[in-house]
């Protein structure tokens, strides 16, 4: 089992609509995470994090945490043309330092 | 404040060949961690760099190596490059090594392509 996973995608939504991007997790010791976006071609660029379970929100973007259930997810309210890139979702092991997943691609449609 | 800088932008090796890359630490910063993405894939972490020590390293092979300067710079070093080590490398700087929120800033990576 892979230590994060991810649906690859391309999610795709229309313009103004909520979109939900989902991670699970293998290791329960995870104790930090995070979600980076990355458009094609450029390097990723931090987005949110989230360490204990619930919602943390900022401005559009929602990130929540189930640690029992090893989930985690961010939704994006008001989907614009310019967040379409590739999410990647990442959790942070101390001594294992940052794992990432295999992003979710997201298309916003106009 | 000075951002992440890598170099060279692209690089084109042949097989068996060794390769250095290179990165300049944002402003202030004194930890780097350097991660290879291979196309398609999530960035895979290789190792870090605190304060010049190793500082953790991923499931990477020993020909992978690395180093960290006086001014936190650092070099990833590879050695007998092989055809699967094509792939964007990316180097990220942040302040005081890894835990809970310390946020990484990335470089644009160097594209490596190994012939």
């Amino acid at each position: 089992q892979k230590e994060v996973e991810q649906n690859s995608g391309p999610l795709s939504v229309p313009e103004g609509a909520i979109a939900s991007l989902n991670c699970t997790y293998s290791d329960r010791g995870s104790q930090s995470f995070f979600w980076y976006r990355q458009y094609s071609g450029k390097s990723p660029e931090l987005i949110m994090f989230i360490y204990s379970n619930g919602d943390k929100e900022d401005g559009r973007f929602t990130a929540q945490l189930n640690k029992a259930s090893q989930y985690v997810s961010l939704l994006i309210r008001d989907s614009q043309p310019s967040d379409s890139a590739t999410y990647l979702c990442v959790l942070y092991n101390y001594g294992q330092n940052f794992v990432f997943g295999p992003g979710t691609r997201l298309s916003v449609l106009p | 404040e000075t951002g992440v800088t890598q170099s060279p932008t692209h690089l084109i090796k042949t097989r068996g060949q060794q390769v250095t890359l290179r990165c300049s630490s944002q402003s202030g910063h004194n930890t780097v961690s350097w991660y290879q993405q291979a196309l398609g894939q999530g960035p895979q972490f290789i190792f870090q760099y605190y304060r010049e020590e190793e500082n953790g390293r991923g499931n990477f092979p020993p020909r992978f190596s690395g180093l960290q300067f006086p001014n936190y710079s650092s070099e990833l070093n590879v050695n007998a490059l092989e055809l699967d080590d094509s792939a964007l490398y990316l180097c990220a700087s942040s302040l005081g090594r890894l835990a809970g929120g310390n946020e990484q800033f990335f470089g644009p990576g160097t594209r490596l392509t190994v012939l």
